[in-house]
């Protein structure tokens, strides 16, 4: 079973650049997860998606970043303009719909490096 | 708030000993444990959870990690740690209503010397 995909694995750009990630969760998962994690720390959650719904996007800062999920399926995360402080490893997760009790799927991340 | 504490930046062991990363974690009502492992420039795998009953869960690569309900821990053990299980753990919670976003530790690096 294939599990989750991420690309591109590895990004640099300048700073006011935009960039898109992309992901593809395992087949016949609802919720798919963008995480950022930060050198150094642990995953922290950027948005949340239950099919085609964003349900959490609290943590997503609205100003530069945004996502899609169009057809449920696979999603894109896109900053637009790139700042410094942006770098970091973008991850993308998947899980069995509802509930607490299951575990997420990850992929193996987008490291974005901003210069 | 819901919180995971890891104090420990780094966990020093010799192969063919036990080894212990703590977990401490702050939510309201009971929680959803878990513990993931990340090898370096991959995504996070699942190791094992806590989600109700015994209080020793038992999980990949011959992991386990004992909940404490009094001491709000999850510390993850093994028996006798091998080279190969060097690499960064996270530990990360939920609550047990309503939807909750799993939050992760900051990580504890274990490193297993031959």
């Amino acid at each position: 079973e294939a599990g989750v995909v991420q690309s591109p694995r590895y990004k640099i750009i300048e700073k006011k650049q935009p960039v898109a990630f992309w992901c593809n969760p395992i087949s016949g998962h609802n919720t798919l997860y963008w995480y950022r994690q930060n050198l150094g720390q642990g995953p922290e959650l950027l948005i949340r998606y239950e099919n085609e719904e964003a349900v959490d996007d609290s943590q997503l800062p609205k100003d530069r970043f945004s996502a899609e999920r169009l057809k449920g399926v696979d999603s894109t995360l896109k900053i637009q303009p790139a700042e410094l402080g942006d770098s970091a490893v973008y991850l993308c997760a998947s899980s069995l719909a509802g509930g607490n009790t299951g575990e997420l799927f990850f992929g193996e991340g987008s490291r974005l490096t901003v210069l | 708030a819901q919180s995971v504490a890891q104090p420990e930046d780094q966990v020093n062991v010799a192969e063919g000993n036990p080894l212990t990363v703590k977990c401490t974690y702050s939510v309201s009502g009971n929680p959803y444990l878990f513990w993931y492992v990340q090898y370096p420039n991959r995504g996070l795998q699942f190791l094992l959870k806590y989600i109700t009953g015994d209080n020793l869960v038992k999980g990949s690569y011959g992991f386990e990690a004992e909940f404490n309900k009094s001491q709000t821990s999850f510390h993850l053990k093994k028996p006798s740690a091998l080279v190969s299980d060097s690499a960064l753990y996270f530990c990360a919670v939920r609550a047990f209503s309503g939807y909750s976003t799993l939050t992760f530790g900051k990580g504890t690096m274990l490193l297993v010397s031959p």
